[in-house]
């Protein structure tokens, strides 16, 4: 059974710093894996979107790693603004088997950019 | 529609009675997924139909929960005899077919309040 673990659980920088997120998969034989962002009460925006023979996606102040072999992927963020304080979701889409297309988060990591 | 389309946005029902939650996904997606997020917590997986193949039902929580796909278009998620647990947003993400981009888009939730 796939297991998505994001570390940390919580994060508070001050405005400015560059700051990377922590995504472990315990299955590697995904087929993608999508970072998503939620505001408080609102559902879940895309952020970027990594196929898996890709490395990387970049949009923005924001750049997404992707090691399939090691199970893990990195969320990082240039710059952080308080408008980028929400809480930070990853999610693989399984490849193989009975699991084929099904998507598993992570728990998410709560970012909050104080001033 | 420009984005996926959920109704109602906000229920409060008594403990008991049926609930019906729909989803319209974006158009010309062919995949579509339920899940379900309690105060707090992460995103639990519910349901997951692609195209005309059988659903994957392996993350409905008991057999009072059910859905229905229309080919591809709306999904009806039907809560029977609801109970206060069932408290909870319940997401709706699209996404086209897989061999595509498979990128995962989500609409904004029907908040569920069980009296």
């Amino acid at each position: 059974k796939q297991e998505v673990t994001q570390i940390p659980a919580a994060l508070s920088v001050p405005e400015g710093e560059n700051l990377v997120l922590n995504c472990s998969f315990t299955d590697s034989a995904i087929y993608n894996l999508q970072w998503f962002r939620q505001d408080p009460g609102k559902g879940l925006t895309s952020l970027l979107l990594i196929q898996s023979s890709q490395r990387e996606q970049t949009s923005g102040r924001l750049n997404a790693s992707l090691d399939k072999s090691s199970g893990r992927s990195t969320l990082y963020i240039a710059a952080s603004q308080p408008g980028d304080s929400a809480t930070y979701l990853c999610a693989v889409r399984e490849a193989g088997g009975t699991s084929y297309g099904k998507l598993t988060f992570g728990q998410g990591t709560i970012l909050t950019v104080h001033p | 529609g420009a984005g996926v389309s959920q109704s109602p946005s906000n229920k409060v029902t008594e403990k008991g009675k049926d609930v019906e939650l729909r989803c319209d996904p974006i158009s010309g997606h062919t995949a579509l997924y339920w899940y379900r997020q309690r105060l707090g917590q992460g995103l639990e997986f519910l349901i997951y139909f692609q195209g005309n193949s059988a659903p994957d039902k392996s993350g409905l929580p008991s057999d009072r929960f059910s859905a229905e796909r229309t080919g591809e278009s709306v999904s009806t998620l039907t809560i029977q005899r609801t109970q206060q647990e069932d408290s909870a947003v319940y997401l709706c993400a699209s996404s086209l077919a897989l061999w595509n981009t498979g990128e995962l888009f989500f609409g904004e939730g029907s908040r569920l309040t069980v009296l």
